[in-house]
């Protein structure tokens, strides 16, 4: 069983459509993480929040946004995707903010642009 | 720079054999080590880690890995496969300065016979 919920699991929209991927978290972790992963290959990383601040940006495109509404959210809102974003989108957490520590993850959200 | 390889890009063991998956990293000093399993359309599950001290480490599901300095791997083992252990294999660094950037390999697909 998964202590990391992400909503909702499967999401189909269009170039124009705006959405919000959601994740959640009440194990206490102060570092969150979104996570693209295409089929057959390793997720890659798109945002760390370290203490609800953005840490990291991994130079994502500005049509994915991140938001960390407190320690326990975390949100990736969606706008003008292209199919290529086409994805699972995963959301991890982790009780450190240095590469100690071990990652918890959802079970993803795949998402489908058409 | 970090970075992780993992020869294998496909095994197939039969049930009850013998696995050993291969991991080798890149990294400076002694870094942190993962493995995650990721079943299909699941989120990507810790196995086992290693920091420091004993170089065997133990893990869930009856799995194992030895962390070799002069080699720079950290390969897993489990001396029987079951079928439920098909699945996609990760291994992953995380450096000690690095904070939240944990590098994943490109994972090994394991295929179980019955």
């Amino acid at each position: 069983d998964t202590e990391v919920t992400q909503t909702p699991k499967h999401l189909v929209m269009g170039m124009t459509n705006k959405k919000s991927l959601k994740c959640e978290q009440h194990m206490g972790h102060r570092a969150m993480y979104w996570y693209k992963q295409k089929a057959k290959k390793p997720p890659e990383l798109m945002f760390v929040y370290s203490y609800e601040k953005l840490s990291i940006n991994e130079s994502v495109p500005s049509r994915f946004s991140p938001e960390c509404p407190n320690s326990s959210l975390l949100n990736l809102h969606l706008h003008a995707l292209q199919p290529e974003d086409s994805a699972l989108y995963l959301c991890a957490s982790s009780h450190g903010t240095g590469g100690q520590g071990e990652l918890f993850f959802g079970e993803g959200s795949r998402l489908t642009v058409l | 720079a970090q970075s992780v390889t993992q020869p294998d890009i496909h095994i197939t063991v039969s049930e009850g054999a013998s696995l050993e998956l291969r991991c080798n990293y890149s990294y400076g000093a002694t870094p942190y080590l993962f493995w995650y399993v990721q079943s299909p359309g699941q989120g990507l599950q810790l196995l086992l880690k290693y920091f420091s001290g004993d170089t065997l480490v133990q893990g869930i599901k009856g799995f194992e890995a030895e962390f070799k300095r002069s080699q720079s791997s950290f390969n897993l083992r489990k001396p029987s496969v079951h079928w439920s252990d098909a699945a996609e294999y990760f291994c992953a660094v995380g450096a000690r300065t690095n904070a939240g950037k944990s590098t994943f390999g490109d994972g090994t697909t394991l295929t179980v016979k019955p």
